[in-house]
């Protein structure tokens, strides 16, 4: 069964230093991996995806996620926090190889705090 | 382009009451997807649409809720009769497939949903 697991609820980071939000994935066949981010009474929002190639994506905002086949995961990754991108996470995956099928895995989401 | 459009943004109703949500996908997109946010269970996928038919309504939770797509710039998710535990964001994304599964999907900003 597919399956995304975001072991952390909360995440708190002081402004400026790096940030990693963990994403670990389960899927029969090749993942694509996603990110999206929302911001408070907002929908959510495309940070930056994995399809296949070069295992380091980067995306919007500074933000970037490293996928990592050996170990299934796709950590989220900035080098400076700012105060503005405290918001809350979400991984999701999709089985590259099912079918015609778009549905998405999701994770439960990480809330990530950046304290100035 | 405008994004994904949601209506209402808000919408507070009584219990037993019919309580129909709306989107408008992006021009071009030929799948839709209607997500339900709570805290208690995180982001759940109701039901998804490609090319207006739809292909998985797994997730709708019972037979008061039903999911339209008349065309593709228009769908609609009702739930007849309402319930308390009915309240929830409703999100409505879209995406274009163009045969590539690994495209993101665009969410709206979510109606949110009370049902006293």
């Amino acid at each position: 069964a597919q399956s995304v697991a975001q072991p952390e609820d909360q995440v708190n980071v002081a402004e400026g230093n790096p940030l990693t939000v963990k994403c670990t994935y389960s899927v029969s066949g090749n993942p694509y991996l996603f990110w999206y981010v929302q911001y408070p009474n907002r929908g959510l929002q495309f940070l930056l995806k994995y399809i296949t190639g070069d295992n380091l994506v980067k995306g919007s905002y500074g933000f970037e996620a490293e996928f990592n086949k050996s170990q299934t995961s796709f950590h989220l990754k900035k080098p400076s926090a700012l105060v503005s991108d405290s918001a809350l996470y979400f991984c999701a995956v999709r089985d590259a190889g099912a079918g015609n099928n778009r549905k998405l895995i999701w994770g439960l989401g990480t809330s990530l705090a950046v304290n100035p | 382009d405008a994004g994904v459009i949601q209506s209402p943004r808000h919408e507070v109703t009584e219990m037993g009451q019919e309580v129909t949500l709306r989107c408008k996908p992006i021009s071009g997109h030929n799948s839709l997807f209607w997500y339900r946010q709570t805290m208690m269970r995180g982001l759940e996928l109701l039901i998804y649409f490609n090319n207006n038919v739809p292909i998985d309504d797994s997730g709708m939770p019972e037979d008061r809720f039903s999911a339209k797509m008349p065309n593709a710039s228009f769908s609609t998710l009702k739930i007849q009769p309402s319930e308390p535990r009915d309240s929830a964001v409703y999100f409505c994304a879209s995406s274009s497939g163009q045969g590539f599964r690994g495209t993101e999907a665009f969410f709206g900003q979510g109606t949110r949903l009370t049902v006293v």
